[in-house]
């Protein structure tokens, strides 16, 4: 079974554009979460996804915006980007949304120049 | 006063020793417990659960849960050098919050 995937793997961006990153969670998952992980911090909750639904948003502006389709794989974007939007973007895939067992993808990493 | 704290770390233990991992949280209400594990450059992978209070135990690792005093906790016997990395520990808030980690090295 493939585990959960994300797109791409790095990216460096400068400061102003746009950036869209892409999750698709494992089969049979109907619900992600995104989160932002910067360096020496543990990971903070942006989003989480439900049938397609958004069920939760983080503390973060609305330049971060996502959705899920049909198939359930997701996107995360984020508009003029910063300098401190500079993370490893999480994407979870989760199997309970009761008891919230995540599993997450390799991440991606960006870079805002 | 942050949601989920860990001790601080770097916490460094010999080959063959017990890694003792503390965690508290500030929502009673809380549910569900998770402990990460995180190498470096890498995304957290789920090692433990826990649900009911009391120990819970996988191979070399066991979680223990007491919610009356908002804890959790990471015990990892035997350590071994792959052992070294980032522990996350994570509380179930309809979302996940995240500890900032505590960072172990296992010594040869």
């Amino acid at each position: 079974d493939a585990g959960v995937t994300q797109s791409p793997t790095h990216l460096i961006k400068t400061r102003g554009q746009h950036v869209t990153l892409r999750c698709s969670p494992i089969s049979g998952h109907k619900s992600v979460s995104w989160y932002q992980q910067v360096l020496g911090q543990g990971p903070q909750f942006i989003f989480q996804y439900y049938e397609k639904e958004e069920r939760g948003r983080g503390n973060f502006p609305d330049r971060f915006s996502a959705r899920q389709f049909p198939n359930y794989s997701s996107e995360l974007n984020v508009n003029a980007l910063l300098l401190g939007d500079s993370a490893l973007y999480l994407c979870a895939s989760i199997w309970d949304r009761g008891l919230q067992e995540q599993f997450f993808g390799p991440g991606t990493r960006l870079t805002v120049l | 006063q942050k949601e989920v704290e860990q001790n601080s770390g770097p916490l460094s233990v010999p080959e063959g020793a017990i890694a003792s991992l503390n965690c508290t949280y500030s929502d009673r209400v809380s549910q569900s417990f998770f402990w990460y594990r995180q190498y470096s450059g890498k995304s957290p992978e789920l090692i433990m659960s826990i649900y009911s209070n009391g120990d819970k135990e996988d191979g070399r690792f066991t979680a223990q849960l007491n919610k009356a005093s908002q804890y959790v906790s990471l015990l990892i016997r035997d350590s071994q050098p792959s052992d070294s990395a980032t522990y996350l520990c994570a509380v179930n808030d309809y979302k996940l919050s995240f500890g900032a980690g505590t960072t172990v090295t296992v010594r040869a």
